[in-house]
């Protein structure tokens, strides 16, 4: 129990388009998601904490109009990257809470050209 | 303000010799305590809590309020060991986790 999935794995888009990434919970009912962001080598970055129903908590100096947040339902959060630039490419990775434990998906690769 | 400190950024040690990962915090408050594991080409995965006092894949971790200090321990390291680790508190009002910046274990033949 307690899977994670992303969608899409990987996606490569061109600089100024909008990319939604979904953060599904296979096997449970998330109220709570969680958003990060993984440079190369390094560790993960807090980017926003998903509510469902509610809007999302931005980490400091993430804007909240770049990366928008929907947490429509229980079991699914939505990052949408707007109009993305080259420095927006990244691993993004969500996770969902279950009994004070997180669980992780596995990532999305977002390269912009 | 919140602060989590893993000072070896990469540890190489022989198959069979102890680990030891340090990891430090600055918290307001008690946060739980958590270290994560991720495997080459695999997903985060929650290795333990000093909450459970559980003894995984042969580690433990004592927290030391004084020292606040969470260290990750095994007596013996195995090759299937290496790995990202990383030192993880969080606060239990909201569950949100503040990761470290990770240790790379590698264990040598």
């Amino acid at each position: 129990g307690a899977v994670v999935s992303q969608h899409p794995s990987r996606v490569i888009c061109k600089s100024g388009t909008s990319v939604k990434i979904e953060c599904r919970s296979l096997d449970f009912q998330a109220t709570t998601m969680f958003w990060y962001r993984q440079f190369p080598k390094q560790s993960l970055m807090l980017m926003a904490t998903s509510n469902e129903g509610s809007k999302a908590t931005y980490e400091q100096g993430v804007e909240k109009d770049k990366f928008l947040i929907n947490h429509a339902s229980l079991t699914l959060s939505t990052l949408t990257v707007t109009s993305a630039h080259p420095e927006d490419s990244s691993f993004y990775i969500c996770s969902a809470t279950r009994a004070s434990e997180q669980f992780f998906g596995p990532g999305t690769r977002l390269t912009v050209l | 303000a919140q602060r989590v400190t893993q000072p070896e950024k990469l540890l190489s040690v022989f198959k069979g010799a102890p680990v030891e990962l340090k990891c430090n915090y600055s918290y307001s408050g008690s946060p739980e305590l958590f270290w994560y594991v991720q495997y080459s080409r695999q997903r985060l995965q929650l290795l333990l809590r000093h909450i459970s006092r559980e003894s995984i894949k042969g580690f433990t971790a004592d927290l030391n309020k004084g020292e606040t200090s969470f260290h990750l321990k095994k007596p013996f390291a195995q090759e299937e060991d290496s790995a990202m680790y990383y030192c993880a508190p969080a606060m239990n009002r909201d569950d949100k986790i503040i990761f470290g910046k990770g240790t790379r274990l590698h264990i040598l033949p």
